[in-house]
């Protein structure tokens, strides 16, 4: 167990529709990156939060935000999903902005109908 | 042309065997190099980390880094059915505040008993 905890498991949805993923960073960790992983793709980063702010961006997509709270723990929102968005979301923590160690979440698995 | 380039596979390979797992890059700047293990199902989870050139050995596990020719190595030896997974080697470039991995499609390995 990494101590990065992520909900929910699962999420079926439909088309046009809006999602919002929750993510727990380990204990102490300050950092919390968002990884978006399918067949084809592989693991893909979105997007970086330290201790409240972002850090960095990766092949984020418009429809897709994502922001961390004081307590830590971050929230990636998903709108206007498409079929193409369905794919494990991965999130992990690290201690700082270093992001050479990062501990993974088990992930969300989304469905878009 | 992909950053990091890492054969899918999937490798399969008798209990007991030596692995060799491999990715190349394009990246002279990288200097941290990592192998993530992930189980089906489940979120990475940092297996070794080196940084610039040289080996490092880890019980089973020996990571390889050649800088020269781009090229980082993963060999488990002795390999057993536990280690079935998909591996996944990242990198990354030296220092700055929005520093961020670069991910490897995964190679997935069998261990058949």
């Amino acid at each position: 167990d990494s101590g990065v905890t992520q909900t929910p498991k699962h999420l079926i949805t439909a088309t046009g529709q809006r999602v919002t993923l929750r993510c727990s960073p380990r204990s102490g960790d300050l950092s919390v990156y968002w990884y978006q992983q399918s067949l084809d793709q592989g693991l893909q980063f979105l997007i970086q939060y330290y201790n409240g702010e972002e850090r960095a961006k990766g092949n984020i997509l418009e429809r897709f935000s994502a922001q961390q709270f004081p307590d830590l723990h971050s929230e990636l929102n998903l709108s206007s999903l498409e079929l193409g968005d369905s794919a494990l979301y991965f999130c992990a923590s690290s201690l700082s902005h270093r992001t050479d160690t990062q501990y993974f979440g088990p992930g969300t698995r989304l469905t878009v109908l | 042309q992909k950053e990091v380039e890492q054969d899918p596979g999937p490798l399969s390979v008798p209990e007991g065997a030596i692995v060799s797992l491999n990715c190349t890059y394009s990246n002279s700047a990288f200097q941290y190099f990592m192998w993530y293990r992930q189980y089906s199902r489940k979120g990475p989870e940092l297996l070794m980390y080196t940084y610039s050139s040289g080996n490092k050995e880890d019980g089973r596990f020996t990571a390889q880094v050649d800088k020269s020719s781009k090229y980082i190595s993963l060999f488990i030896r002795d390999s057993q059915p536990s280690d079935s997974a998909t591996y996944l080697c990242a990198m990354s470039e030296q220092a700055g505040n929005n520093r961020k991995l670069i991910w490897g499609l995964g190679t997935s390995l069998a261990v058949n008993p």
